[in-house]
C-alpha cells in the first residue's frame, strides 16, 4: 500500500520561500506523476504541479514563476518550493501520487496534508 | 474562480438518488478531456472516487457512478447513506489555462 507523508515548517514569513517534502513509502518513486495540490482554508482544491520521469515537471501557469518541484529518488522523496509567499499562500498542502494513462491524469493516493500559514 | 462549476450543495434523504453536476466549456470537458471525481470528509485528504469519467477504483461502492456529456459531467449517488455526507470535487484539464483544474466543490448533506 502506497503511503505519502508531508513534512516541513507550518509557518512561513511573507516574501520567504515555502519548502515542503513528501516521503513516499510502499512503492518506487521512479514512476508516476508526483503531485502537489493545495487547499486554502474553507476553499476548493488547486493543482500546483507535478514531477515525473525522473525530473520533468509541469506547473500550474498561475504559480509557475514561483514554483519548483524536485525529486530525490535515493530517499524516495519529492519536494515543493514556493517562493515570495504572501498570505494568499496560506493553505493545506497535499502531496499525491498521480497516474497518467488512457483515462487521463488523476491522483489516486494522497498524503494527509500539512497546514502552512504565511504570517509575520 | 474555477472554470469547472458545481452546485455549492445538494441534499437528499437516506436511500434517495442525488446527482452533482460539473459544468465546463469547450476548453476542458467539451474538448474531450476526462473527468475525475474526489470525495473529501472534513479534516481529511480527498479520495479518488471516479476516474476516467465513469470508472470506480477498487473498494468504491457501485452506488457511485459518473457520466459525461458535452461540456458537463455528473456524479450520481444512488441509495444515499449517512456516510456519504462529504464534499465532492470534479477535476479535468483545461487547454486554455494549460493546466489541471478542480471544480468548485459540492457539499452533500443527508437529511
Amino acid at each position: 500500500q502506497v503511503h505519502l507523508q508531508e513534512s516541513g515548517p507550518g509557518l512561513v514569513k511573507p516574501s520567504e520561500t515555502l519548502s515542503l517534502t513528501c516521503t513516499v513509502s510502499g512503492g518506487s518513486i521512479s514512476s508516476y506523476y508526483w503531485t502537489w495540490i493545495r487547499q486554502s482554508p474553507g476553499k476548493g482544491l488547486e493543482w500546483i504541479g507535478y514531477i515525473y520521469n525522473r525530473g520533468r515537471t509541469n506547473y500550474n501557469p498561475s504559480l509557475k514563476s514561483r514554483v519548483t518541484i524536485s525529486v530525490d529518488t535515493s530517499k524516495n522523496q519529492f519536494s515543493l518550493k514556493l517562493s515570495s509567499v504572501t498570505t494568499a499562500d496560506t493553505a493545506m498542502y497535499y502531496c499525491a501520487r498521480g497516474t497518467y494513462d488512457s483515462y487521463g491524469y488523476y491522483t489516486d493516493y494522497w498524503g494527509q496534508g500539512i497546514l502552512v500559514s504565511v504570517s509575520a | 474562480q474555477s472554470v469547472l462549476t458545481q452546485p455549492p450543495s445538494v441534499s437528499g434523504a437516506p436511500g434517495q438518488r442525488v446527482t452533482i453536476s460539473c459544468t465546463g466549456s469547450s476548453s476542458n470537458i467539451g474538448a474531450g478531456y476526462e473527468v475525475h471525481w474526489y470525495q473529501q470528509f472534513p479534516g481529511t485528504a480527498p479520495k479518488l472516487l471516479i476516474y476516467g469519467n465513469s470508472n470506480r477504483p477498487s473498494g468504491v461502492p457501485d452506488r457511485f457512478s459518473g457520466s459525461k456529456s458535452g461540456t458537463s459531467a455528473s456524479l450520481a449517488i444512488t441509495g444515499l447513506q449517512a456516510e456519504d455526507e462529504a464534499d465532492y470535487y470534479c477535476q479535468s484539464y483545461d487547454s486554455s489555462l494549460s493546466g489541471y483544474v478542480f471544480g468548485t466543490g459540492t457539499k452533500v448533506t443527508v437529511l
